[in-house]
């Protein structure tokens, strides 16, 4: 079966730095998405990646491994805004998005 | 440009009763998308659609219906509806290529009860 996992909850302090992590079994493979999400409201684009490797966008930055079938996000100088749930996303043979639970982050100053 | 819009932000249906969800985007894209949230779960794909006239079942299809009249509107139906949809539902859209950014629209909060 499909199948993406991520950690339910993660808690980080303002300022410092944070990983997820994600892993996805899909049939076949066509690119991992992360998406923001804060409560209350609709997710909104992140990052893709397709390829192996990191893909840096100012503070956020996004690993991809297809061998391990693993990515994760990081997140630098975390601020108070950041607190929101990241989803992880697998696109599969077909190119439907299969999507993950999210992992709620938790910012404490 | 007002992005992807969704109506109404929130209703409670009896058992039984049908709705439409109305999702409407002004960015002429092309591929748009019916998704469904529950609690502590993950986005599941109900339909989605490619282009005018042509749509497609997605993971959870069953008890929904759509049309794809038009580039902008995306419209879902909920026929005889039961508490199992009971859930958050977001309508999306990309441009071109099935991989592009998805937009999402604020989301509807529907209640069965």
């Amino acid at each position: 079966g499909q199948n993406i996992d991520q950690p339910t909850e993660m808690t980080a302090t303002e300022g410092a730095i944070v990983q997820i992590n994600c892993t996805y079994q899909t049939s076949g493979f066509n690119g991992l998405f992360w998406y923001q999400q804060h409560a209350g409201e609709a997710p909104t684009f992140l990052s893709y990646n397709v390829l192996d490797g990191l893909e840096e966008k100012g503070r956020f930055s996004s690993f991809l491994s297809r061998s391990k079938g693993y990515s994760y996000l990081l997140l630098k100088e975390l601020q108070m805004k950041d607190s929101a749930s990241y989803l992880c996303a697998g696109m599969d043979s077909n190119y439907q998005l299969i999507w993950g639970a999210g992992t709620k982050l938790i910012i404490k100053p | 440009n007002a992005g992807v819009t969704q109506t109404p932000k929130f209703r409670i249906l009896k058992i039984g009763q049908s709705m439409t969800l109305q999702c409407t985007q002004d960015m002429n894209h092309n591929y748009m998308y019916w998704y469904r949230q529950d609690p502590g779960m993950g986005l599941k794909l109900i339909y989605y659609s490619v282009g005018a006239g042509i749509t497609d079942k997605g993971e959870v299809p069953n008890g929904y219906n759509v049309s794809r009249s038009t580039t902008e509107d995306f419209p879902l139906r909920l026929e005889l509806a039961a508490p199992s949809q009971t859930s958050v539902y977001f309508c999306a859209s990309s441009y071109r290529e099935i991989t592009d950014t998805q937009y999402f629209g604020p989301g509807t909060r529907l209640t069965v009860l």
